[in-house]
């Protein structure tokens, strides 16, 4: 069965300063991984993927995400993190074998970007 | 392009009450999803749905939940009888699969408060 961890339930960092939020990973095949952000009663909203190719990964607002199949993680980063980037942000798996494959989220984690 | 919109946005309902929630996908999308987050745990699968079809419903937690999607447009979500533990957030997304490759996007959620 595949999974997904968050280890930290809150991140908090200075606005300006680099933001790293955790995820680790288990799925039996190859990963497809992706992170969403949920900002304050909205839905979730689609930041970034890894599919395969170039394990750093851009996404929108400036984040990206590093996929390091040797650890299994998927972390997110921010060279500079901005008061509103302040949000639930989750951490989802499938394996990328072929045909129907369920997604798996993590519990997410709130970042806190204090000014 | 106009995104999942999904109603109510919040619904308090009373134990023993019926409660139905609607989602309507982006317009084109084949796959619907349900997903359901309780209060400070991962987002969890309830059900998929391909045009009219029920591809998975291997997360729907009993048979007091029942999806529809009649015509393969939007889907409803009914809950009778509510529970207590029914309470959480109620999270919808489509996709369409390209090349292989699938991104979900989701839907503001409703938020269901069971009393």
């Amino acid at each position: 069965a595949q999974s997904v961890a968050q280890p930290e339930d809150q991140v908090n960092v200075a606005e300006g300063n680099p933001l790293t939020v955790k995820c680790t990973y288990s799925v039996s095949g190859n990963p497809y991984l992706f992170w969403y952000v949920q900002y304050p009663n909205r839905g979730l909203q689609f930041l970034l993927k890894y599919i395969t190719g170039d394990n750093l990964v851009k996404g929108s607002y400036g984040f990206e995400a590093e996929f390091n199949k040797s650890q299994t993680s998927f972390h997110l980063k921010k060279p500079s993190a901005l008061v509103s980037d302040s949000a639930l942000y989750f951490c989802a798996v499938r394996d990328s074998a072929g045909g129907y494959q369920k997604v798996t989220f993590g519990t997410g984690t709130k970042l806190q970007v204090i000014p | 392009e106009a995104g999942v919109t999904q109603f109510p946005s919040h619904s308090v309902i009373e134990k023993g009450q019926t409660v139905t929630l609607r989602c309507d996908p982006i317009s084109g999308h084949d796959n619907l999803y349900w997903y359901r987050r309780v209060m400070g745990k991962e987002i969890k699968f309830l059900l998929h749905f391909v045009k009219e079809s029920k591809q998975d419903e291997s997360g729907m937690p009993n048979n007091r939940f029942l999806a529809e999607r009649t015509g393969g447009t939007y889907s409803t979500l009914k809950v009778q009888p509510a529970e207590l533990e029914d309470s959480g957030v109620y999270f919808c997304a489509s996709s369409q699969v390209s090349g292989g490759q699938e991104t979900q996007y989701f839907g503001p959620g409703t938020r269901l408060l069971v009393l």
